[in-house]
């Protein structure tokens, strides 16, 4: 499964637009990105998936490359409920996957 | 409701102690998962379980043993052998088809604290 590569943190205002980027350089064609939010001592939550083409949801939109190498999580109006640690992991569609998570990035939603 | 519930909440181990947690699922899911979460820091995978009566090791694995009888339970034993075993403890399942085998239920997770 391919690795994945994220800042450790970022910041934005609230209101603003958040985008989150993620680097999956050595991604296969039959990986898709997965993306998830964990609120502190919480499980992780699901937000959102893709392969190839832009997704969108009532969390969040998914944009990612025509190389498929990066892809960038987008919260369109970040509340402080979105402070949050987000993981991007890149999953095989055949099953016996050991879906393994980075560290992800922290992201702080400011007053 | 359909969920994923693990528990205890917390839990304390004694020197030499095993300790089983537990998590149990009806979402009906084929797959199920444990991972370690230490303070400030990201998930490790600890064992899965694609199918009943199987299950693979993960990143981390020494000092944990797993069992998969049923379908919907996949429990935890932190053993002796785990020297550090103080962290937050995540179980999360997810369904077997190809397109949503990523998306992973989580339960509200286990702190286990060693006295």
């Amino acid at each position: 499964d391919a690795k994945t590569t994220q800042p450790p943190s970022m910041d934005c205002a609230e209101g603003r637009a958040a985008n989150l980027p993620c680097n999956h350089s050595t991604i296969s064609g039959n990986e898709y990105v997965y993306w998830y939010r964990q609120i502190h001592s919480q499980g992780p939550q699901y937000i959102i998936h893709g392969l190839k083409n832009n997704e969108t949801n009532e969390m969040a939109s998914l944009i990612i490359t025509e190389d498929r190498k990066s892809s960038t999580l987008i919260l369109p109006h970040a509340t402080l409920r979105d402070t949050a640690v987000y993981y991007c992991i890149a999953v095989l569609k055949s099953s016996g996957d050991k879906l393994t998570f980075g560290t992800g990035t922290r992201l702080a939603v400011r007053p | 409701d359909g969920g994923i519930t693990q528990s205890p909440k917390y839990l304390f181990r004694k020197e030499g102690q095993n300790v089983t947690l537990s998590c149990e699922q009806n979402l009906n899911h084929d797959a199920m998962y444990w991972y370690r979460q230490d303070p400030g820091q990201g998930l490790r995978l600890i064992y899965y379980s694609q199918i009943v009566n199987d299950f693979q090791k993960g990143d981390i694995a020494e000092g944990y043993s797993v069992s998969r009888e049923k379908k919907e339970s996949f429990p935890l034993t932190v053993t002796s052998a785990q020297k550090n075993p103080t962290a937050f403890y995540l179980c999360a399942s997810s369904g077997s088809s190809f397109d949503v085998i990523g998306k992973l239920f989580f339960g509200s997770g286990t702190q286990l604290s060693v006295l």
